[in-house]
């Protein structure tokens, strides 16, 4: 089974610090992928980023970056000088490459920046 | 412009009143889903669809039902909701979850409540 760890319900920090918010996941699909969705308080989701199992290199844009490292299954991701529009839900998911696996969600990450 | 369009954003019913949430897709996309989310367990899918006419349940497909009758539109069906089904739905549609770049698209969402 395929399953999603973000183990910080809720992180507060202080406008222009960086902030990592941590996702560990367990599959046991050879490929698959991973996704971080960001969930403003108007309540949309947002895509952020999709990243293939076979690809680890480390992918940055803008203030957002993301650190994935197949060997301890975690794929993590860093806001760099955090402004209050950061401030969100932050869900990271994972998904495998056959037809009839769905998106599974982790319980997100509540990103509160205060100014 | 791309969409997932969902409807309605908000509703409001009584234990037992039959109710259709409407999803459609503009990018003619095989598969879509319904999920629900609920604070402290992230978002959780209900049933996905393959294709037309092709469905299927996922972890929390109990008190739903889905039809699929064409590519673009995959309605979500409360035949006697009950107030345990008070949550914030969200629709979403993608191509084949095993085609490389693969990104779901997700509706604004429906906040339904059950009194």
């Amino acid at each position: 089974a395929q399953k999603v760890t973000q183990a910080q319900t809720e992180i507060s920090v202080v406008e222009k610090e960086d902030v990592t918010l941590d996702c560990v996941y367990e599959t046991r699909d050879t490929t698959y992928y991973l996704f971080w969705y960001k969930q403003p308080p108007s309540g949309e989701l947002v895509f952020l980023i999709r990243r293939n199992s076979f690809d680890e290199q480390n992918e940055i844009s803008g203030r957002y970056s993301w650190n994935f490292q197949k060997s301890t299954s975690s794929f993590n991701f860093t806001i760099t000088a955090s402004q209050v529009v950061d401030s969100a839900v932050y869900f990271c998911a994972l998904s495998g490459t056959s037809g009839n696996t769905p998106l599974v969600f982790g319980k997100g990450t509540r990103l509160s920046v205060i100014a | 412009e791309a969409q997932v369009t969902q409807n309605p954003r908000y509703l409001i019913t009584v234990t037992g009143k039959k109710l259709t949430v409407t999803c459609s897709q503009n990018m003619n996309h095989e598969y879509m889903s319904w999920y629900r989310q609920d604070p402290g367990l992230g978002l959780r899918q209900i049933y996905y669809s393959m294709n037309v006419e092709v469905t299927d349940k996922g972890d929390v497909p109990e008190g739903y039902k889905v039809s699929r009758k064409e590519k673009r539109n995959f309605p979500l069906i409360l035949e006697s909701p009950s107030p345990n089904q008070t949550s914030l739905y969200f629709c979403a549609s993608s191509t084949h979850p095993g085609v490389p770049n693969t990104e779901a698209f997700f509706g604004q969402g429906t906040r339904l409540t059950v009194v």
